[in-house]
């Protein structure tokens, strides 16, 4: 069956460290997109990409990049990990048009 | 700025009773309306979608109520159940882009 898998499921990183999530999906989707959830924000877009060797900014990206080389991958980079930046990272995919979200089982990052 | 306001933020609902999740927007150019469950350690699954051709779309226990006047549109939950206990988000996207705006999300509880 195909599935998005995030690695790793949790993270532990000290404030100014560069930390990279992975994002691997085998749904064959053109689209995919980070969100981060917070308590009282539910999930918000931080990157998404249409498509290999497109990136945009979501409404939170400060801090985040991302990078898009090939269709099953998207992997998310904090540059200088920040203790506001502590949450659960879930990635999704979705196909073209206005199609359903799959999302993968997050990632907890701690900044500490 | 929240795209998509979501009430209550929380809910306690006997075993076999009515759950009510509400939700509303502004964005009059929203035309897919999803909502996604979401249990503990896992990513948000899509539960239930409407589009606003259509006033209610129901799928088993659980129903969408959509008033397109009103910019509001919820999901009800019949006869629900202890394994109904999660949380739910109800979301909104255009059709260009595919970019999802998600509410805070709401944690129901179904007491047996």
């Amino acid at each position: 069956d195909a599935e998005i898998t995030q690695s790793p499921r949790h993270k532990i990183t000290e404030t100014g460290r560069q930390v990279t999530l992975a994002c691997h999906q085998t749904w064959n989707h053109n689209n995919m997109f980070w969100y981060r959830q917070d308590l009282g924000h539910g999930l918000r877009l931080i990157h998404y990409s249409y498509g290999v060797q497109d990136t945009n900014k979501g409404e939170v990206s400060d801090g985040y990049s991302v990078s898009r080389s090939n269709t099953e991958d998207l992997p998310l980079t904090l540059e200088s990990a920040a203790s506001s930046q502590t949450s659960v990272y879930f990635c999704a995919s979705s196909d073209i048009g206005n199609s359903p979200l799959h999302f993968g089982n997050g990632t907890r990052l701690t900044v500490t | 700025q929240q795209q998509v306001k979501q009430s209550p933020q929380s809910l306690i609902v006997q075993k076999g009773g009515i759950s009510i999740i509400n939700c509303a927007y502004e964005n009059t150019a929203f035309d897919y309306f999803p909502w996604y469950q979401q249990f503990p350690g896992k990513g948000p699954a899509l539960l239930i979608a409407i589009r606003p051709d259509v006033s209610e779309k129901k799928e088993g226990r659980f129903t969408i109520s959509f008033n397109k006047s009103a910019k509001q549109f919820s999901l009800h939950i019949m006869d629900s159940q202890p394994g109904d206990s999660a949380t739910y988000f109800c979301a909104a996207s255009k059709n260009t882009g595919n970019q999802f705006y998600f509410g805070t999300g709401t944690s129901l509880t179904v007491i047996p």
